[in-house]
């Protein structure tokens, strides 16, 4: 399978700790990235689902795995977090990367 | 490190458009670079990469045949060429370097974009 699935839309309140998920079957083989992107501009790298943040990228971003499923968390969203969140792995071949369809992340 | 794109296209309907991505700031050959592209309103989708040390490459399946991915080591430039361009390829396309961080590959560096509309 070459597809990881990701909920379309969440929100949370300012302040607040969300969880954005991706899953797929590749994921059980591959570990994960997430990138970020705001409108207008270029994806960004925030973290690995081995949990490591890019110079820069606040703390509050966490990144976990467990079995076909990768979590991207944000402890404490800030207004600054409203984005597109991508999550990026390889497909089940090992061959390919594939993506996520994103998630739009609406902060409260 | 910076990855410097080239300017936006605009081309007709059946013909090819070429790309380029100029590094700087690290070792080109030590790192992939990969492209991705985004049609207006929608997600990330990953077309291919290129080993600038080999000039290996790999590209995915909804690309194969009409995508090519090389690479100019003397001037630390990579290159993604498209052809037999439809409407719906019009889309910003990105470049993005490609390496192994902790076991885990990443596109730890990406290009500004470069918008290509294709339309007759």
């Amino acid at each position: 399978s070459s597809e990881l699935t990701q909920d379309p839309a969440v929100s949370v309140a300012l302040g607040q700790t969300v969880r954005i998920t991706c899953q797929g079957d590749s994921l059980r083989t591959y570990y994960a990235s997430w990138y970020q992107q705001k409108p207008g501009q270029a994806p960004i790298l925030v973290i690995s689902t081995k949990n490591n943040r890019p110079s820069g990228i606040p703390d509050r971003f966490s990144g976990s795995f467990s079995g076909d499923t990768v979590s991207l968390t944000i402890t404490g969203a800030q207004a600054e977090d409203e984005a597109d969140y991508y999550c990026n792995s390889r497909d089940t071949s090992g061959n390919y990367f594939v993506f996520g369809g994103g998630t739009k992340l609406t902060v409260l | 490190v910076q990855l410097v794109q080239s300017g936006a296209e605009v081309k007709k309907p059946g013909a090819s458009v070429k790309v380029s991505c100029k590094a700087s700031g690290y070792t080109f050959s030590s790192f992939d670079i990969n492209w991705v592209r985004q049609t207006t309103g929608q997600g990330l989708e990953w077309m291919g990469w290129v080993n600038p040390n080999s000039g290996n490459t790999g590209y995915a399946q909804n690309f194969q045949g009409r995508v090519t991915i090389t690479r100019k080591t003397s001037i630390t430039t990579a290159y993604m060429e498209l052809s037999s361009l439809r409407s719906d390829d019009t889309a910003v396309y990105y470049c993005a370097r490609g390496g192994v961080h902790d076991d885990v590959y990443v596109f730890d560096y990406w290009g500004q974009g470069t918008p290509v509309t294709v339309s007759s």
